[in-house]
């Protein structure tokens, strides 16, 4: 099974500052199927970045997301007040699915 | 639109059986993967398992700590995901999704409660 660490846990930041997280496997994955999701407090997570880079539908382009192999990047540009939720990776390339423990983006 | 509405979240003691279902409609279910992920209180995510469309030949996948507790099952007639849920444990308390898509996870339900609770 394929382990995702995600850091930092919290991230602390103001609305129009820059936000990377990072998330880090334990074993190189397969055709960089690696995914970021959001979620806001009750409500049920949304797909944001799929295949480590190509954003889903609809979701604006101050979310990026890079890396390959073991090592992944969310990045957004510049924080809208919306933005502040948990984000989570995901990775499909291998058996089970697994997905990182979270890292939460809150205001400072 | 995409609708995925579980039900049959509960209340249980230890080493009880519970069985969820999921509705689906504004897909073609019978070209879906489906899966359920959960989320225990306050915690993050957990892939419980996900049952490939029937032209992918069908076969279930789970997460380790359900493999062999929980079974995964389908009904194309009626549109429906079931997860059957045996030999329950305090730390399978969770809100429990319903979900769609091939590896990523595109569309998710609101969640349905479970509680194991002596």
């Amino acid at each position: 099974e394929t382990v995702l660490t995600q850091s930092p846990g919290t991230l602390s930041l103001s609305p129009g500052e820059r936000a990377t997280l990072s998330c880090r496997a334990s074993q190189s994955i397969r055709s960089n199927q690696l995914a970021w999701y959001q979620q806001k407090p009750g409500q049920a997570p949304r797909l944001l970045v799929y295949g480590a880079s190509k954003r889903a539908t609809g979701i604006p382009d101050r979310f990026s997301g890079s890396g390959s192999g073991t090592d992944f990047t969310l990045t957004i540009s510049r924080l809208e007040p919306e933005d502040f939720a948990v984000y989570y990776c995901q990775q499909y390339g291998g058996s089970p699915w697994t997905f990182g423990q979270g890292t939460e983006v809150e205001i400072k | 639109e995409v609708q995925l509405v579980e039900s049959g979240g509960a209340l249980v003691k230890p080493g009880e059986s519970l069985r969820l279902s999921c509705a689906a409609s504004g897909f073609t279910f019978s070209d879906a993967w489906m899966s359920w992920v959960r989320q225990a209180p306050g915690k993050g995510l957990d892939f419980v398992g996900r049952v490939k469309k029937r032209r992918d030949g069908g076969t279930t996948e789970y997460g380790a700590p359900v493999e062999g507790r929980f079974t995964i099952s389908r009904d194309d007639s009626k549109n429906t995901l079931s997860l059957q849920m045996n030999s329950l444990k305090i730390e399978d308390t969770a809100v429990y999704y319903c979900a769609t898509g091939i590896g990523t996870i595109d569309w998710w339900g609101q969640g349905t409660l479970v509680t194991v609770s002596s």
